[in-house]
């Protein structure tokens, strides 16, 4: 069975500042790691994916994140915020027969002015 | 870009009362899945769907859920006799022989 844990509920920043948004995970099998994003009253968007090779994993948005396997982490990255960045982003993981996907709590990232 | 969708957008109904969920999955995708979201909590697994069967289930999916794919491009959820607590937003997603699900917009369900 898999796990997933979002350290952090909410996440205020200002606008221009760096984020990490943190997530780990526990599984005994291989797995792929997921970001998705989620705006107010909207549905849920994948921002990136870890699937093999590379542990750094750039995607939407200016979002990466870095897979760590030896700290069974996965943490979400941006340089530099902006406003529209505002939104519950959600850290998840599936088996790799993909046959369904576990979900974090989700971090509220809150964009200040 | 082809898109999961979903309708209806929002749905109100009586406690006690069955409540039909439909998704439209992208046309060449295989696997299907429902998730549910209670306001302000995270998204949990329901159910995944293959070659017309389900695949998988969680503890949540007691026997008021059924799927179906009545054809060959809808597939749906049903809850028999709805309780306060299905009030949620449910979220289809489905997926090709890959790694990637593609989730739809959510029908919010509201029970009272």
């Amino acid at each position: 069975a898999q796990s997933v844990t979002q350290l952090d509920s909410q996440v205020p920043v200002f606008e221009e500042a760096p984020v990490e948004l943190r997530c780990n995970y526990s599984s005994s099998v291989s797995v792929y790691l997921f970001w998705y994003v989620q705006y107010p009253n909207q549905g849920l968007q994948l921002l990136l994916k870890y699937l093999s090779g590379s542990t750094l994993v750039k995607g939407i948005n200016g979002f990466e994140a870095e897979f760590n396997k030896s700290q069974t982490s996965f943490h979400l990255r941006k340089p530099s915020v902006h406003i529209s960045d505002t939104a519950e982003y959600f850290c998840a993981v599936s088996d790799q027969g993909g046959f369904k996907t576990i979900f974090g709590a989700g971090t509220r990232l809150f964009v200040k002015a | 870009e082809p898109e999961v969708t979903q309708t209806p957008s929002h749905q109100v109904t009586q406690m006690g009362q069955e409540v039909i969920l439909r998704c439209v999955p992208i046309s060449n995708h295989l696997y299907f899945y429902w998730y549910r979201q209670i306001l302000g909590q995270k998204v949990e697994f329901l159910v995944s769907f293959y070659n017309n069967e389900i695949s998988e289930k969680s503890e949540i999916f007691d026997d008021q859920f059924s799927v179906e794919r009545p054809d060959g491009s809808n597939f749906t959820l049903k809850i028999r006799s709805t309780k306060l607590e299905d009030s949620a937003m449910y979220f289809c997603a489905s997926k090709t022989s890959g790694n990637t699900q593609y989730f739809g917009p959510g029908t919010r369900l509201t029970v009272l």
